[in-house]
């Protein structure tokens, strides 16, 4: 079955400093990768998708994230973190072509940023 | 555009009590769906429509009904609220499957916080 895995509840990370949150996944073909962020008290939010090709991924805001298919990792980094960068991240795995393309859902990372 | 707007965005119920969430999208999606998010668990899918009049049944479906009597419209129900069903709870809505995985991007609503007391 596919499941997504973040291990991290929550990090705290220096503003300027850099970040890395882990999403580890389970499927059985190639995936399709996503992340989103959410501000609180708001919906989520795009931020980056792998579907095939380059498995380094820039997204909006600065993210980035690389697929690394011998790990079934796709951890999300940024090089200098902004405290407007402070919110929950979601890392998503979806099954396209069958099933109306759903997601399943990681546990969500929640990232605070110290001034 | 709107995007996807949710109505109501908060909401008080007493168990037992019945209501519908309602979810409206003005991009034209064929694919519209529900979750539930809860503190430490993600969002779970409670139901989804791959089209007008279709529905299926997610991960969390019981204790709620859906209907997608109009493209642009997901009503999410719950007959007899219990207060396991306290959450926040998202609509989300894509484009059809294409290729190249486009179509696999879902689009979120503000969510609904509903309290069961």
């Amino acid at each position: 079955a596919q499941s997504v895995t973040q291990p991290d509840i929550h990090i705290t990370v220096s503003e300027g400093a850099s970040l890395e949150l882990r999403c580890n996944y389970s499927y059985g073909a190639t995936p399709y990768l996503f992340w989103y962020v959410q501000s609180p008290g708001q919906g989520l939010q795009l931020l980056l998708k792998y579907f095939s090709g380059d498995t380094l991924v820039q997204g909006i805001k600065g993210f980035e994230a690389e697929f690394k298919r011998s790990q079934s990792s796709f951890n999300l980094r940024k090089p200098s973190v902004h405290w407007s960068d402070a919110a929950e991240y979601f890392c998503a795995v979806g099954a396209l072509f069958r099933q109306g393309g759903k997601l399943i859902f990681g546990q969500g990372t929640e990232l605070s940023v110290k001034p | 555009n709107a995007g996807v707007t949710q109505t109501p965005k908060f909401r008080v119920l007493k168990t037992g009590q019945s209501m519908t969430l309602l979810c409206a999208q003005d991009m034209n999606h064929e694919y519209m769906y529900w979750y539930r998010q809860d503190p430490g668990m993600g969002l779970r899918l409670i139901h989804y429509s791959v089209g007008e009049g279709t529905t299926a049944k997610g991960e969390v479906p019981d204790g709620y009904n859906v209907s997608r009597l109009k493209k642009q419209n997901f009503l999410l129900g719950l007959e007899s609220a219990a207060p396991s069903q306290t959450s926040v709870y998202f609509c989300a809505s894509s484009p059809p499957s294409g290729r190249a995985g486009e179509g696999s991007t879902q689009y979120f609503g503000p969510g609904t916080r509903l309290t069961v007391l």
